[in-house]
């Protein structure tokens, strides 16, 4: 099926621990973002990447890293996993050709203790 | 940056019943969306909807762009119409930025 892949779906991670969440789309879009689900705050922009080869902050980027690895796969790490990153994380893929209509990856639910 | 405030945050409704659920924005915006999130937990985009009138089955949604406001209605609400919805406006590229939500809950 066509739409947004993210893995892994679930992880505990331990203070201070690196890990990479993978998110890649099938759909031939450009643009590619990562957001963040915290309870009462809505989603929030990590990062984005508007082509292949471009990546820009969004509104909380600190502790994170990311890769546009190619066209297809855009992925996000955390070199040094705190409490604090403990959220949903989601993956959304978007063409700005004509229609800026956003998909969703299904989420990963990253617990840090 | 753009405030987004949807509302109410949250709404009961008897299966059946209609309902309005709306969004304000502090700024002009060239994109606007609006997202169902389900019980669990996935994201759904319902409309891209920048300015005027959409409609897909039961929902429709009205934007307009020089008073800053947008509206979802949903009639004839089912069971599976629950769940989160969300509103989204952005300015420069596709970044969006997101309201807080309106849960809805409809009962059988």
């Amino acid at each position: 099926n066509a739409g947004v892949t993210q893995t892994p779906k679930f992880q505990v991670l331990k203070t201070g621990q690196s890990m990479t969440l993978q998110c890649a789309q099938d759909m031939n879009h450009n643009s590619m973002y990562w957001y963040r689900q915290d309870p009462g705050m809505g989603l929030r922009l990590i990062y984005y990447s508007a082509s292949e080869g471009t990546t820009d902050k969004g509104e909380v980027p600190n502790g994170y890293n990311v890769s546009r690895l190619n066209k297809r796969e855009f992925s996000l790490r955390l070199e040094s996993a705190a409490p604090s990153q403990t959220s949903v994380y989601f993956c959304a893929s978007s063409d700005p050709g004509g229609n800026y209509g956003y998909t969703f990856g299904s989420g990963t639910r990253l617990t840090v203790v | 940056g753009i405030q987004v405030e949807q509302s109410p945050p949250d709404l009961i409704l008897q299966e059946g019943a209609n309902s309005t659920l709306r969004c304000n924005f502090s700024d002009s915006v060239n994109n606007l969306q609006w997202f169902h999130q389900n019980p669990w937990g996935q994201l759904i985009n319902l409309f891209y909807i920048p300015s005027g009138t959409k409609q897909n089955g039961r929902l429709s949604a009205t934007t307009v762009a020089t008073e800053r406001y947008s509206l979802l209605y949903i009639s004839s609400s089912q069971t599976t119409d629950s769940g989160v919805y969300f509103c989204a406006v952005g300015r420069q590229g596709g970044k969006l930025i997101f309201g807080q939500g309106t849960e809805l809950s409809v009962k059988p």
